[in-house]
This record gives C-alpha cells, structure tokens and sequence, in this order.
C-alpha cells in the first residue's frame, strides 16, 4: 500500500527566504507526481506534475525535483512571498490499472511580511 | 475555459439522511474522481469514473455511490449519513484515465452532518 510523508508538517519563515518542501513515498512504481496548493476553504490548485521519467519540472519560483528510486519529491520555492502561504500537498499516481491518486496531508507554511 | 464546478458548496444534513453532490468537469475532460478530505485522514480517494463506468474505487463503504453521465457531469451519493461523513468533499477531472495529464480540481462540496 503506498504511503505518502510530508515533512515538515508546518513551516513558518520570513518573507524572502528559499525554502524546501519535503515529499517520500514508499512505492516507487508511480506513473507521476503532482505538487497541489490548497488555500483555506479552496479547493486543490496544480503547481507542478512531473512524470517518471522526469527528474524535475520548473513553474516561474518553483522547482520540483523527483528521485524515484529513494521515494523521494521536493518542492523548492525561491523568494517566498506572503502570498505563498497554503497548504502544500503532494499525490502520486501509482502504474497498473489503478490510476488513483495518492496525497500526504501536506505542509502547511506561512510566509511572514 | 470555465474550471471544474461543483454544486452545492455547502450543505447540513441530519444523521441518516442522503445526500447527492455534483460535479461538471473542464470541457472535454472525460474522467472525473472524488475525493473526502477531514482533517485527521487527509484527502482519501473516493472513485473514478470514466466514459460512464466506475473504474477504480477506494476503501469506502457501500453507502458512498457515484455515476458518471454521458456529458461527463457527475454524482455522488452518501445514504444513511453518519456525523463521520463531515468532510470537504472534492471532484477533480482530467482529460483521460491513466493519462501523464495535470488533475484539475474543483472547490469542494462542504458537508456538515448534525
């Protein structure tokens, strides 16, 4: 059964700082990644999807990377701004016949003025 | 291209009631799939249906139900609700099934269950 971390599970940093969001999964047999923002009371909006065979995926200050062989995503946020502040959260796509969608309970971060 | 709509955004319903939620896609999106978020279980998969069929479904009891029509459009249905059932209930649709495609979600349906 695939299980999907995300660490840390709140991140609160200064305006203008880069920061690191961490994702690991157990399974590495994913047919993709997703990296989602999620605002209080919103729905899911799509960052970045990276595919298996993709190492990382760029989005104007934001990087993803992917290392399928150590279950490993981060999400890399250049120049934070308040604005960034959501809930991040991370789903895999497993192979096979079972497409659905796999999400870790995300990192909450707050970027301060 | 107007979003993935779901209607209503909010309701309450009594413990033992059923409750229908619905889901139109981006157009031209053909599989759509539902996902329950609480706040200790996180998003958890619901179903996805595609071209009308249910093809994949989640760890749900038999009380969750959904269909898929031939406009895409989509339904879920809770019977018998439980206070266990509050929850952002989110549709989320994609032009195929299984596809390498971005998921696109819509706003949520929010269910409180007194």
């Amino acid at each position: 059964k695939q299980e999907v971390t995300q660490i840390p599970a709140a991140l609160s940093v200064p305006e203008g700082e880069n920061l690191v969001l961490n994702c690991s999964f157990t399974d590495s047999a994913i047919y993709n990644l997703q990296w989602f923002r999620q605002d209080p009371g919103k729905g899911l909006t799509s960052l970045l999807l990276i595919q298996s065979s993709q190492r990382e995926q760029t989005s104007g200050r934001l990087n993803a990377s992917l290392d399928k062989s150590s279950g490993r995503s981060t999400l890399y946020i250049a120049a934070s701004q308040p604005g960034d502040s959501a809930t991040y959260l991370c789903a895999v796509r497993r192979g096979g016949s079972n497409y659905k969608l796999t999400f870790g309970k995300g990192t909450l971060l707050t970027v301060n003025p | 291209k107007a979003g993935v709509t779901q209607t209503p955004r909010y309701l309450i319903k009594t413990r033992g009631q059923q409750v229908t939620l619905s889901c139109s896609p981006i157009s031209g999106h053909r599989s759509v799939s539902w996902y329950q978020q609480t706040p200790g279980q996180g998003l958890q998969f619901l179903f996805e249906y595609f071209s009308e069929t249910q093809r994949n479904k989640g760890n749900f009891p038999g009380r969750f139900s959904g269909r898929q029509f031939s406009n895409s459009r989509s339904e879920m249905n809770v019977s018998t609700l439980e206070l266990g059932d509050s929850a952002l209930y989110l549709c989320a649709s994609s032009p195929g099934l299984g596809t390498g495609n971005t998921i696109y979600f819509g706003e949520g349906s929010w269910l409180t269950v007194v």
